[in-house]
C-alpha cells in the first residue's frame, strides 16, 4: 500500500527565515512524490516532483524538497520564507499499481509572519 | 492550452437529494480523476474515467457515480445526499499514458449538505 504522513497539522517562520514542511512516504517500490499547494477557496497547484534521479529536486516559486530513500523523506525546503507563502501544503505518492492515483497527507498549514 | 475547469462553484443542497457536478479537463488531457476533500484533511480519491470508463475507485459507496463524455469531460453524480458529503469536490486531468506527470486541478466545487 502506499501513502503519505505530514507529522505537522501547522508550521510557522517568520518572514525571511528558511522552512521546511515535512513529509514521510510508505511505498512498496520506487516512489513518485509530489508537493501541491493550496491557496483558501481555491484547488490544488503543482509544486515539484521526484521521479528519480538527483535527491534535490527543484520546483516553482523557490520552493525545492529533498528524498531521503533511508528516512523514507520528502520534506519541502525554502531558503527565505515570503508572506505570500501562507498556504495549505500537501505531500503525495502517486500509485505503484494505478498510475494516475494519488495519495494525498493531511496537509501542513503555513504561516509565514511578517 | 486551457485549464481545468469546474462548475458550479458552490452548490447548497438537502440531505436526501441528488447532485451533479463537472469539469472539463485540460486540452490534450484523457483521463479524469475526482477526490473528495473535506474540510482540514488532504483530498481523498473517488474515482477516475478513461476512455469512459471508471478506471479505479476509491473507499466510496455507489451512490457516488461518474460518466465520462468523448470529448473527454466529465461528471460527479452523488445521490441520496448525507451531510457528510459536504465537502469541496476536485476534479483532476492527467494522460493515461504519462506515469510520471502531475495531476492538474481545477478550482473545486464547494457542496454543502443541510
Amino acid at each position: 500500500a502506499q501513502s503519505v504522513a505530514q507529522p505537522e497539522d501547522q508550521v510557522n517562520v517568520a518572514e525571511g527565515n528558511p522552512l521546511t514542511v515535512k513529509c514521510t512516504y510508505s511505498v512498496s517500490g520506487n516512489p513518485y512524490l509530489f508537493w501541491y499547494v493550496q491557496y483558501p477557496n481555491r484547488g490544488l497547484q503543482f509544486l515539484l516532483k521526484y521521479i528519480t534521479g538527483d535527491n534535490l529536486v527543484k520546483g516553482s516559486y523557490g520552493f525545492e524538497a529533498e528524498f531521503n530513500k533511508s528516512q523514507t523523506s520528502f520534506h519541502l525546503k525554502k531558503p527565505s520564507a515570503l508572506v505570500s507563502d501562507s498556504a495549505l501544503y500537501f505531500c503525495a505518492v502517486r500509485g505503484i499499481y494505478n498510475f494516475n492515483k494519488f495519495y494525498f497527507g493531511s496537509g501542513t498549514k503555513l504561516n509565514v509572519k511578517p | 492550452e486551457t485549464g481545468v475547469t469546474q462548475s458550479p462553484t458552490h452548490l447548497i443542497k438537502t440531505r436526501g437529494q441528488q447532485v451533479t457536478l463537472r469539469c472539463s479537463s485540460q486540452s490534450g488531457h484523457n483521463t479524469v480523476s475526482w477526490y473528495q476533500q473535506a474540510l482540514g484533511q488532504g483530498p481523498q480519491f473517488i474515482f477516475q474515467y478513461y476512455r469512459e470508463e471508471e478506471n479505479g475507485r476509491g473507499n466510496f459507496p455507489p451512490r457516488f457515480s461518474g460518466l465520462q463524455f468523448p470529448n473527454y469531460s466529465s461528471e460527479l453524480n452523488v445521490n441520496a445526499l448525507e451531510l457528510d458529503d459536504s465537502a469541496l469536490y476536485l476534479c483532476a486531468s492527467s494522460l493515461t499514458t504519462d506515469r510520471v506527470g502531475e495531476q492538474y486541478f481545477g478550482p473545486g466545487t464547494r457542496l454543502t449538505v443541510t
